[in-house]
Formats: structure tokens, C-alpha cells, sequence
């Protein structure tokens, strides 16, 4: 059964820094992996889906890498804001399904 | 746009009563989810739809019963709530897989059981 964990579970920056979050599945045949944003009380925003054969996939001040082989994907936010404060979720989708199974999560607080 | 909606947002309910909680999308997506979201346990899968007229069970579906009305409509049913219920559900839809597996999240709906 595919199982995903997020190291650290929170994790507190001061603005401008560069930091990185960790992913990590148990089993490596998967079909995607996803990163999503959630706001406190609200719903979740996808951020970036990097395909199975993919290495990674970049969107602004983001940049997603998927290594299958370890069972690893980690988000890069480059400079970051307090607008980045929120949790960030990775999902990764077991066998030729999208039925995501998600880590609990890392809570980032960007500090001004 | 719309993206996915749900319907309530809040609802409390007392052990045994039952209740609806309704989702619909208009992106045209072929699949819909339902997940719930408790603390310290991340997203859990529930009921999955693949297609209209499909329905597939997910990690946690002891409880609930789906029905995919139509290819915008996904119910969530729960016959008889019980305190373990309490939670946040999320409705969502993407394309069935692919580079267009992205899948996009309702609001939520926040239900406590009493």
C-alpha cells in the first residue's frame, strides 16, 4: 500500500529565504505526483503535477522534482514571502489511477 | 467560473440522522472524488467516479454511498452519522489521468456529528 510522508511536519522562515520541502512514497510506480497549497479553512490549489516520466516541473518561484528510484519529490520556493505561509501537500497517484493518496502535510510560516 | 462547488459548507447533524452532502463541476472533468481531511491524517480517499455511471470505492468508504448523478454531480450520502464522521469532506474532479490529471478542490464541507 502506496504511503507518503512529509519531513518536516512545520517549518518557520524568515521572507527571502530559499527553502525546501520533502515528499517522500513508498512505492515508486506511480503515475504522477502532485504538490498542492491549502489556506487555513479553505480548499486545496495544485501547484505542480510532474508525469511519472517526468524529472521535474517549474512554475514561477517554484520548481517540483520527482526522483522515482528513491521514492523522493521536493518543492523549492525560491525567495520567499509571507504570502507563501500555508500548508503544502504532495500526493503521489499509485499504479495508471489518479486516485491520490497524500502526506499529512508541512506547514510553512514565512516571517516578514 | 465556477470550478467545483459544494453544498453545505457547515452542517451538524445528530448520531444516526442523515444527510447529503452534494458537489457538482462545471470544468467538463470526467472524474470526481470525495476525500475527507482530519487532523493528523491528511486527505483520505472515499468515493472515486472514473466516469459518469462508475463508481469505485476508496481507502475509507465504510459509512458513506456515492451516487454519480450525471457528469457534473457527484453525491456523498452518510445513512446513519456517527461521531467518527465528524470531519472535513472534499469534493474534487480532474481529468482521468495524464497531462491533464490535475485535480481541483471545492471549499469544503465541515460536518460534526454529535
Amino acid at each position: 500500500k502506496q504511503e507518503v510522508t512529509q519531513i518536516p511536519a512545520a517549518l518557520s522562515v524568515p521572507e527571502g529565504e530559499n527553502l525546501v520541502l520533502n515528499c517522500s512514497f513508498t512505492d515508486s510506480a506511480i503515475y504522477n505526483l502532485q504538490w498542492f497549497r491549502q489556506d487555513p479553512g479553505k480548499g486545496l490549489t495544485s501547484l505542480l503535477l510532474i508525469q511519472s516520466s517526468q524529472r521535474e516541473q517549474t512554475s514561477g518561484r517554484l520548481n517540483a522534482s520527482l526522483d522515482k528510484s528513491s521514492g523522493r519529490s521536493t518543492l523549492y520556493i525560491a525567495a520567499s514571502q509571507p504570502g507563501d505561509s500555508a500548508t503544502y501537500l504532495c500526493a503521489s497517484s499509485p499504479g495508471a489511477t489518479n486516485k491520490l493518496i497524500f502526506g499529512t502535510g508541512t506547514l510553512l510560516a514565512v516571517q516578514p | 467560473n465556477a470550478g467545483v462547488t459544494q453544498t453545505p459548507k457547515f452542517q451538524v447533524l445528530k448520531t444516526g440522522q442523515s444527510m447529503t452532502l452534494q458537489c457538482a463541476q462545471d470544468m467538463n472533468h470526467n472524474s470526481m472524488y470525495w476525500y475527507r481531511q482530519d487532523p493528523g491524517m491528511g486527505l483520505r480517499l472515499i468515493y472515486y467516479s472514473a466516469s459518469e455511471g462508475t463508481t469505485d470505492k476508496g481507502e475509507v468508504p465504510n459509512g458513506y454511498n456515492v451516487s454519480r448523478l450525471n457528469k457534473r454531480e457527484f453525491s456523498l450520502r452518510l445513512e446513519s452519522a456517527a461521531p467518527s464522521q465528524t470531519s472535513v469532506y472534499f469534493c474534487a474532479s480532474s481529468f482521468p489521468t495524464g497531462d491533464t490529471g490535475e485535480l481541483f478542490f471545492g471549499e469544503g464541507s465541515r460536518l460534526t456529528v454529535l
